[in-house]
C-alpha cells in the first residue's frame, strides 16, 4: 500500500505572497488533516477534513484555508504569508473520522517564508 | 480541554541501557494515547497506541507504554535501546473525533 505523499518537499516563499500544499492520503483513507511544526516543537493541529468537508479546526487565522478532493487528496492553502508562518507542514491520512486508530503522516513539506 | 507534558526535552543514554521517556496528559473526559517517533527529516511514524483494555500496551521496535489514569501518565519505555532509537518522540492525546495534541517532543540521543 502507498502512504502518505505530500509536494513540494521544500519551498522559500516571500512575506505576504500565497503558497498551496499538497497531499495524496494512504490508499484506503477518507480522512486528511493537517499540523504546523515550528522548529523545535510538537505539530500543532490546523485542520481535518473528512468526506470533503472540514472535520474541526485548531486555533489557525482564517487565511490558512483547505480542500479535499473526491479521491481524498487535500491541499492546504496560506494567504498572506507571515514570517512565523515558516515550519515543517505535515499531512496525516486516516482510515475513519477521526485521530483514534492513530495516523499516518507524510515527510512533510519544509516552508521557509523570508 | 486536552494537553500534554512530556517532562525531558532532552534524555541522553549509553547503548543497551533501558530508558524511560516521561508523558503526562490533562482532559476531563476518558482519551486516547499515543506514542509517535520522528527521524531527522521525516514524519511521524506510530510506535503505539492506547485506546482502552490493558494498560501496558506494546508497540514496534520493542517500545512500551503503560497507560496510568491515577497519575495521568503515559510513559514510554524500552528495556535496551540502539543507536538507531536516537529520535524525536512526541507523545499526543485525543479526546475527540478530530483533535489530536502533541507534546513538545522529548530528543533521544543514544551515545555508544
Amino acid at each position: 500500500e502507498t502512504g502518505v505523499t505530500q509536494s513540494p518537499t521544500h519551498l522559500i516563499k516571500t512575506r505576504g505572497q500565497q503558497v498551496t500544499l499538497r497531499c495524496s492520503s494512504q490508499s484506503g483513507h477518507n480522512t486528511v488533516s493537517w499540523y504546523q511544526q515550528a522548529l523545535g516543537q510538537g505539530p500543532q493541529f490546523i485542520f481535518q477534513y473528512y468526506r470533503e468537508e472540514e472535520n474541526g479546526r485548531g486555533n489557525f487565522p482564517p487565511r490558512f484555508s483547505g480542500l479535499q478532493f473526491p479521491n481524498y487528496s487535500s491541499e492546504l492553502n496560506v494567504n498572506a504569508l507571515e514570517l512565523d508562518d515558516s515550519a515543517l507542514y505535515l499531512c496525516a491520512s486516516s482510515s475513519s473520522q477521526g485521530s483514534t486508530y492513530g495516523y499516518t503522516f507524510g515527510s512533510g513539506t519544509r516552508l521557509t517564508v523570508v | 480541554a486536552q494537553s500534554v507534558t512530556q517532562l525531558d526535552s532532552q534524555v541522553p543514554v549509553f547503548e543497551e541501557a533501558p530508558v524511560e521517556l516521561r508523558c503526562n496528559y490533562s482532559s476531563s473526559v476518558s482519551v486516547y494515547l499515543f506514542w509517535y517517533v520522528q527521524y531527522p527529516n521525516q514524519g511521524l511514524q506510530l510506535l503505539l497506541k492506547y485506546l482502552s483494555g490493558s494498560t501496558l500496551v506494546k508497540g514496534i521496535n520493542g517500545f512500551e507504554a503503560e497507560f496510568n489514569k491515577s497519575q495521568t501518565s503515559f510513559h514510554l519505555r524500552k528495556p535496551s535501546v540502539h543507536i538507531s532509537d536516537t529520535a524525536e518522540y512526541f507523545c499526543a492525546v485525543s479526546d475527540t473525533p478530530y483533535d489530536m495534541r502533541f507534546g513538545a517532543g522529548t530528543r533521544l540521543t543514544v551515545k555508544p
